[in-house]
């Protein structure tokens, strides 16, 4: 079974400092990666992806992928209490020809606190 | 504006009757998918599509049942051999014959079972 596994927290970050989520997954097939952020009742948004290895930075958030490690990360910099919410990490298996079936972990629950 | 639109937003269900979740895309998308959301979990796929008149089933198919008669509507059927529906099932959209594999995510329907 191949399976994308995180810490389901709550994490609590104080306002204004980097919050650090964690992600691994077994499929050393997989390609690409995503985080996605949702909020309590809410769908999934997607926040971030990154498909090779290193830093992708967007704006307070930066995406790290070591292949190596079969490790994703998410940072998120001067944390706001907007950002309190799940996030989702996700990675596209590679078992399936077309369709991107993507892998799903059970999310970390963050909590910035003021 | 182009998106995903899933009804209703709640549904209620008596035990032993079948519902039909509707989800609609106007993103041109090729690929369309059905995920259920338990309390604190990730998502878990229940079927996916990835032409019209094709689809395959998930991890959780059971007591489910799915349509692609049009490339945007992708109908799900929660069946009474569903036996624990009560869950936020939310549906997505892709197209990963166009090299995205983004999923894109309706806003959701809360099925309860009473």
């Amino acid at each position: 079974q191949k399976e994308v596994e995180q810490n389901s927290g709550p994490l609590s970050v104080p306002e204004g400092a980097i919050a650090s989520l964690n992600c691994t997954y077994s499929d050393r097939g997989s390609q690409s990666f995503f985080w996605y952020r949702q909020y309590s009742g809410k769908s999934p948004e997607l926040i971030m992806f990154i498909y090779s290895n290193g830093d992708k930075e967007d704006g307070r958030f930066t995406a790290q992928l070591n292949k190596a490690s079969q490790y994703v990360s998410l940072l998120i910099r001067d944390s706001q209490p907007s950002d309190s919410a799940t996030y989702l990490c996700a990675g596209v298996n590679s078992g399936y020809s077309s369709a991107s079936k993507i892998i799903f972990g059970s999310g970390t629950r963050l909590s910035i606190r003021p | 504006d182009g998106g995903i639109t899933q009804s209703p937003k709640y549904l209620f269900r008596k035990e032993g009757q079948n519902v039909t979740l509707s989800c609609e895309q106007n993103l041109n998308h090729d690929a369309m998918y059905w995920y259920r959301q338990d309390p604190g979990q990730g998502l878990r796929l229940i079927y996916y599509s990835q032409i019209v008149n094709d689809f395959q089933k998930g991890d959780i198919a059971e007591g489910y049942s799915v349509s692609r008669e049009k490339k945007e509507s992708f109908p799900l059927t929660v069946t009474s051999a569903q036996k624990n529906p009560t869950a936020f099932y939310l549906c997505a959209s892709s197209n990963p014959l166009a090299g995205d594999n983004e999923q894109f995510f309706g806003p959701g329907t809360r099925l309860t079972v009473l």
